[in-house]
């Protein structure tokens, strides 16, 4: 079974420049997250959609980051324009479903660079 | 607010011997807890998990205790393998899909 898979591996941008990420969950994975792991901290849940609808993007910078799951399998995130503290790495998980104690599989991530 | 804390940001241990990884939370809401172990430049693997209806889970060399009254989850290795470096994440969750974590471990098996 093929994981989540995420694209690309690293980017390096300039501030006030736009950036997007792709991702591809499990095969079959109805719930994907979007995560921002910054350097010596745990992932923080950015955005979370259960098919092509958004259940929670409570912690989404929304003036900045936009993200969509068109046809409720790829997602992509974007952010415009990026700042220096977006720098982070930036991961995106799968799961079968939204109940407490779903596994969620994670993607080997996107690392950020804003100089 | 960080509602999980992994106090040791490092751990070193003589291979063959345990490694106990601590975790604690604040939020009495919540009621799964998992581990997540991540090698660099991969994404976090799944690695053991507990329900709040349990205070212990095993699975080949992993287990993991859970002592609600004191909002503390423990990590136990036995024995340590070199492959077992890595960072090792905590992470809980309510009666929704919110995975909080940890901010990490790193644990280093010396030879």
């Amino acid at each position: 079974e093929a994981g989540v898979a995420q694209s690309p591996r690293y980017k390096i941008i300039e501030k006030r420049q736009s950036v997007a990420f792709w991702c591809n969950p499990i095969s079959g994975h109805a719930t994907l997250y979007w995560y921002q792991q910054i350097l010596g901290q745990g992932p923080k849940l950015l955005i979370q959609f259960q098919n092509n609808g958004v259940v929670d993007d409570s912690q989404l910078p929304k003036d900045r980051f936009s993200a969509e799951r068109l046809k409720g399998v790829d997602s992509t995130l974007k952010i415009q324009p990026a700042k220096l503290e977006d720098s982070a790495v930036y991961l995106c998980a799968s799961s079968t479903a939204t109940h407490s104690g779903n596994i969620q599989y994670f993607g080997a991530g996107t690392r950020l660079s804003v100089l | 607010d960080q509602q999980v804390k992994q106090n040791s940001p490092s751990l070193s241990v003589q291979e063959g011997r345990i490694s106990i990884l601590n975790c604690d939370y604040t939020n009495s809401m919540f009621d799964y807890f998992l581990w997540y172990k991540k090698y660099p430049a991969e994404g976090p693997t799944f690695l053991i998990s507990i329900s709040s209806i349990k205070d212990k889970n095993e699975d080949g060399r992993f287990t993991v205790f859970l002592n609600k009254s004191a909002k503390h989850l423990s990590l136990h290795i036995v024995p340590s393998q070199p492959g077992d470096s890595a960072v090792y994440f905590c992470a809980a969750s309510a009666n929704d899909y919110k995975l909080s974590f940890g901010a990490g471990t790193t644990v280093t098996v010396r030879a």
